[in-house]
């Protein structure tokens, strides 16, 4: 079946720590992919995506995501990450098999001042 | 831009009763929307997809009796929790794509509205 696998669920890190999460797919076909912030009572935000092109992706407020077509993964990073950053981030996969985005269970990031 | 508002952003009923949720979209035009629900510390779990014009299509599991989605213009969807019970009681989520107009969901970005919190009594 496909799914969309977050292997961190809670993470803590220290202000100016690195970040990196963990995100992979189980689909062999076309996949658009996505990561979504949820901040502390507000809505789903995205932050980054990748259609195609150069699988090194930018975001918004320095995150990034690299495509790993060969691993099924696309794994999002910070290289310093600030208190704000708290908030619960979830990968999406979109495929077109099935034309729905289909989401990971989201990892819950705490940053501590 | 892109900009998706629901309404009500919470409600509590009484069980038996029947509420409507209203998804907008407010600075385009929204081929597909998409409704899903999202348990405490759980993901989103998408319940149907519906596209303006046309009835929507509901994932397995999800009653469409109960469950009623209606997409009458490109920029308002509704999702009416019929005869809503105790179990009812969730976080529904509504998103909103550009999409194509080709009857089938596109894969462009979703963006999403800030949900609405539902708890019956």
């Amino acid at each position: 079946a496909q799914s969309v696998s977050q292997h961190n669920h809670h993470v803590i890190l220290s202000e100016a720590a690195s970040l990196e999460l963990g995100c992979n797919y189980s689909y062999g076909g076309t996949v658009n992919l996505f990561w979504y912030v949820q901040y502390p009572g507000q809505h789903l935000q995205l932050l980054l995506k990748y259609f195609s092109g150069d699988p090194l992706v930018k975001g918004i407020k320095g995150f990034e995501a690299e495509f790993i077509k060969s691993k099924f993964s696309f794994n999002l990073r910070k290289p310093s990450v600030q208190w704000s950053d708290t908030a619960e981030y979830f990968c999406a996969v979109w495929m077109d098999s099935s034309y729905k985005l289909i989401f990971g269970s989201g990892t819950r990031l705490l940053v501590r001042p | 831009g892109a900009v998706v508002s629901q309404h009500p952003s919470w409600v509590i009923c009484k069980s038996g009763t029947s509420v409507k949720i209203e998804c907008r979209s407010l600075d385009f035009q929204a081929t597909t929307m998409f409704w899903y629900r999202q348990f405490p510390k759980q993901s989103l779990m998408l319940m149907a997809t519906s596209n303006e014009g046309s009835k929507a299509t509901y994932e397995q599991g999800v009653e469409k009796d109960k469950f009623l989605i209606n997409h009458a213009s490109l920029t308002l969807s509704t999702l009416t929790v019929t005869s809503a019970h105790p179990e009812d009681s969730s976080f529904y989520i509504c998103s909103a794509s550009p999409g194509t107009l080709s009857g089938r969901a596109s894969t462009d970005t979703q963006y999403f509205g800030p949900g609405t919190r539902l708890t019956v009594l």
